[in-house]
């Protein structure tokens, strides 16, 4: 099975910040790495699908990046609505969350 | 627009059988370049995949739960359904149905759109 681990898992920023989350896979899995945001009693929202991929109607604030083994998601500057909880997912053999990053307000 | 809709009973007994049935609209179940999976996510944790079905009824499950999952699909109703066997505490969970897109071309395979969730709580 592969196993996604997610840094930090939680952190701490301001309304403007330029945000980073990283991801590591413990084996090689191209692109296929997916970006999920969930705010409090919501479903998962896909923000960036193989590695880089913008998903429509997300605002372009976020970015993804990284393939192989190591990923990152950036959001360039910090609003309101995006402290939530962040997750990656591995879709190169069946699929494996990440265990999740906590944005919260600074 | 698609939507797609969870239902089922909000408690089981330990020991019984997990019943849930995603209804989809807006779309049909049998549309090519996606296929349909579960997830559940335990009360203040994280996301586990379950498992998931292509209309024609090829399945995948995740090793951890593959003993106890079934998956399948009715087209006539534009649903699919999850059965989980043997349920204990540790099964009580908000469980969301979704599609996943894929497209090998671009190393797509992702859940682009989700149900609710629906809570499932295992408790005599």
């Amino acid at each position: 099975d592969i196993q996604m681990t997610q840094s930090p898992s939680s952190l701490s920023a301001s309304v403007g910040d330029r945000v980073t989350i990283t991801c590591r896979a413990s084996q090689s899995i191209s692109s296929y790495l997916n970006w999920y945001q969930q705010s409090p009693g919501k479903a998962p929202k896909l923000l960036i699908y193989a590695a880089s991929s913008l998903q429509s109607g997300v605002p372009s604030r976020f970015s993804g990046s990284g393939s192989g083994t190591d990923f990152t998601l950036t959001i360039s500057s910090l609003q309101p609505e995006d402290f939530a909880t962040y997750y990656c997912q591995q879709s190169y053999s069946t699929f494996t969350f990440g265990g999740g990053t906590k944005v919260e307000i600074k | 627009q698609l939507q797609l809709q969870e239902s089922g009973p909000g408690l089981v007994k330990p020991s019984e059988t997990l019943s849930l049935t995603c209804a989809v609209s807006g779309g049909s179940i049998t549309s090519t370049s996606f296929y349909w999976g579960w997830v559940r996510q335990p009360p203040g944790k994280g996301l586990e995949w379950i498992g998931s079905i292509y209309y024609s009824g090829t399945t995948f499950y995740n090793p951890s739960l593959k003993s106890r999952v079934t998956i399948s699909v009715d087209t006539s109703k534009n649903q699919f359904s999850l059965r989980l066997s043997s349920v204990t505490a540790a099964d009580t969970a908000v469980y969301y149905c979704a599609r996943v897109t894929y497209d090998s071309s671009v190393k797509r395979r992702s859940f682009d759109n989700w149900g609710q969730g629906t809570l499932v709580t295992v408790s005599s």
